[in-house]
């Protein structure tokens, strides 16, 4: 089975710009979650998608938001960049909502430059 | 609040010494934890989840709800256990929690 894909791999953007990442999860998997993954505040939760539709929200503004398409296909979009949102996002399916049954599985990230 | 405290950024050993990375989580209910792991250059995985009470590459993990701590172990750290270790909880909503994780260095 191929991994999860995330597309594109590195993007470099400037302030107020936006910008869209996308997720396609491993073939079943209907669970698309999406992290921020800093140096100095490791892997932070910002959604997760089942079946179309948002289950959890992490604590980030409101310009970062995202969808989940009927192929379980995930992309996430952020507006009004700011700097502090250099980062690596990375996207992770599962079959189910992530719990013991169904361990996350990481895709490589898009690595998010704004200057 | 902060579920999952993993005290030591930055840990190293020497090879064949046992390694043990802290992970220390806050949660009043019944949490499943998970290490995950991510390799140079290769992408975030799962290493153990303590449901399965199993032993991955040598590591065990147990869950101590009386100290709420989910410590990793190993007694004889390689030069391959050379990594970026994360310690996660899932709550009842399935949403998972990871710590800043542990950078482990097995010194030759």
């Amino acid at each position: 089975k191929a991994g999860v894909t995330q597309t594109p791999r590195y993007l470099i953007k400037t302030r107020g710009q936006q910008v869209t990442l996308s997720c396609s999860p491993i073939s079943g998997h209907r669970s698309v979650s999406w992290y921020q993954q800093t140096p100095g505040q490791g892997l932070q939760f910002l959604f997760e998608y089942f079946s179309e539709t948002q289950r959890n929200k992490g604590n980030f503004p409101g310009r970062f938001s995202g969808r989940q398409f009927s192929n379980s296909r995930s992309e996430m979009n952020v507006s009004t960049l700011e700097l502090g949102d250099s980062a690596l996002y990375l996207c992770a399916s599962s079959l189910g909502p992530g719990g013991g049954n169904s361990p996350l599985h990481f895709g490589n990230g898009t690595r998010l430059t704004v200057t | 609040a902060q579920r999952v405290t993993q005290p030591e950024k930055l840990l190293s050993v020497f090879k064949g010494a046992p390694v043990e990375l802290k992970c220390n989580y806050s949660y009043s209910g019944s949490p499943e934890l998970f290490w995950y792991v991510q390799y140079s250059r290769q992408r975030l995985q799962l290493l153990l989840r303590h449901i399965s009470r199993e032993s991955i590459k040598g590591f065990t993990a147990d869950l101590n709800k009386g100290e709420t701590s989910f410590h990793l172990k190993k007694p004889f750290a390689q030069e391959e256990d050379s990594a970026m270790y994360y310690c996660a909880l899932t709550d009842t909503g399935n949403q998972f929690y990871f710590g800043t994780g542990t950078s482990l260095t097995v010194i030759p």
